[in-house]
Order: structure tokens, then C-alpha cells, then sequence
């Protein structure tokens, strides 16, 4: 079945570090994949997305490519703030069930 | 208001209350969905509903009984919940619901406490 795997948290960075969180994913056919955030005490906010291999998406200087090869959807940041700390779920939809399939979140701690 | 909306935000009840949670969305959505975020485990889908229709349930417990009035509004019905049930329910919409490229915009959930 459908499956999205993440790096387990808390992920903790100074600010202005590099970010990377990984999302890996088990899917038949040609998902759709998008990165969600949760900040505290909020639902989630749509954060970016992609639709086909190789496709990047971007927002608010957090990108995520679409990698067939390696089924995997990193998400990455230039420079974190401490505003960006927050849970972010990556999640796939693959269309045939209608479902949208949740990894199990990351939580991200940036100290100032 | 623009997107979706949830009332109320926090909500404490007993096993043997009735209560309602409420989901407006206002982006002209065909589909909206319930899942239930617990602490420590993934987000659960719960229910389904395309254009007013219900097309899933994920085996929830009869005490959640869902109703869909229209495509705008979505409802969550409470009754003799258990301690286990206390949770972040989480209301989305997207425009179809069945398409890989749809996608879901959330709520910022309803904070439910049993006693």
C-alpha cells in the first residue's frame, strides 16, 4: 500500500542554519506530494507542492523536489528563523483512493 | 472569511454529553474531509464526503455520526464520547477528492477534551 516515511524528530538548528527533512514514499502509479505545516496550537497550512517527477516545488524560501529515482520528496531551507519552528508533514496523494496519506510529522526547533 | 473555518476551537465535554463540531469552507470546494489528530500517532482520515455524499469511513465509532448539509458545511457529531476520543479534529476541503492533483486546505481545528 501507499506509504510516507520521515526522518524522526525533534530536528533542533540554530537560526539561519541549513535545513533538511526527509520524506520518502511507497506508492503505486504517479503521486502527487506536498509538505505541510503545523504551527503550534494551529491545523495545517498547505506549505508547497509537486505533481510529477522532477517537478520543485517552492514557498517562503522552503523548496521540495520531486524525485522519482530515489521516491523521495526532501524538504530543504536556506537559512531558518526561529518563526519556522513548527511540525511539517509530508503526504502523498496517489488519486486511485482518493486518500491524502500522511507521514508522521517532524518537528523543527530553531533556537535564536 | 476566506478559507476554512472551524467551530468551536476548544471544547471540553463528559462521556454522556452531546455536542456538535461545525466545518465552514469558502473556497467553493466539491469535497470535505474529518480526521482526528492524536497525540504521538499519525493523522487518522475519519470521513469523506464528495458533493454532499459520504464516499468514506474509515471505520470511526458510531458515536461520530458526520452530516454534510451542503458542500459548504460539514458537521461532526458527538455523543458518549470516551477519554480516548480527546483530540484535535481537523476539517479540510479540496475541489474534487478523487484526482491525485487535488489539493486539501485545513482548518485550524477544533481542540476536544473528554472527561
Amino acid at each position: 500500500g501507499n506509504s510516507v516515511t520521515q526522518m524522526e524528530g525533534p530536528v533542533t538548528l540554530s537560526e539561519e542554519a541549513f535545513l533538511t527533512i526527509n520524506c520518502t514514499y511507497t506508492a503505486t502509479g504517479y503521486p502527487s506530494l506536498f509538505w505541510y505545516v503545523q504551527y503550534p496550537g494551529e491545523g495545517l497550512q498547505l506549505l508547497l507542492k509537486a505533481t510529477k517527477a522532477d517537478d520543485k516545488g517552492s514557498n517562503k524560501g522552503f523548496e521540495a523536489t520531486y524525485r522519482k529515482e530515489t521516491t523521495s520528496f526532501h524538504l530543504e531551507k536556506g537559512s531558518v528563523q526561529v518563526s519556522d519552528s513548527a511540525v511539517y508533514f509530508c503526504a502523498l496523494h496517489s488519486g486511485n483512493t482518493g486518500k491524502l496519506i500522511f507521514g508522521q510529522g517532524t518537528t523543527l526547533q530553531v533556537k535564536p | 472569511e476566506t478559507g476554512v473555518t472551524q467551530t468551536p476551537r476548544h471544547l471540553v465535554m463528559g462521556m454522556t454529553n452531546k455536542k456538535s463540531l461545525k466545518c465552514e469552507q469558502h473556497l467553493g470546494h466539491n469535497a470535505m474531509y474529518w480526521y482526528k489528530q492524536s497525540a504521538k500517532k499519525p493523522l487518522e482520515l475519519m470521513f469523506v464526503y464528495s458533493l454532499e455524499e459520504r464516499v468514506e469511513n474509515n471505520s470511526v465509532p458510531s458515536r461520530f455520526s458526520p452530516e454534510c448539509p451542503n458542500s459548504s458545511h460539514l458537521f461532526l457529531h458527538l455523543h458518549t464520547l470516551q477519554p480516548e476520543d480527546s483530540a484535535l479534529y481537523l476539517c479540510a476541503s479540496s475541489q474534487e477528492g478523487g484526482t491525485r492533483t487535488d489539493t486539501q486546505y485545513f482548518g485550524p481545528g477544533t481542540r476536544l477534551t473528554v472527561l
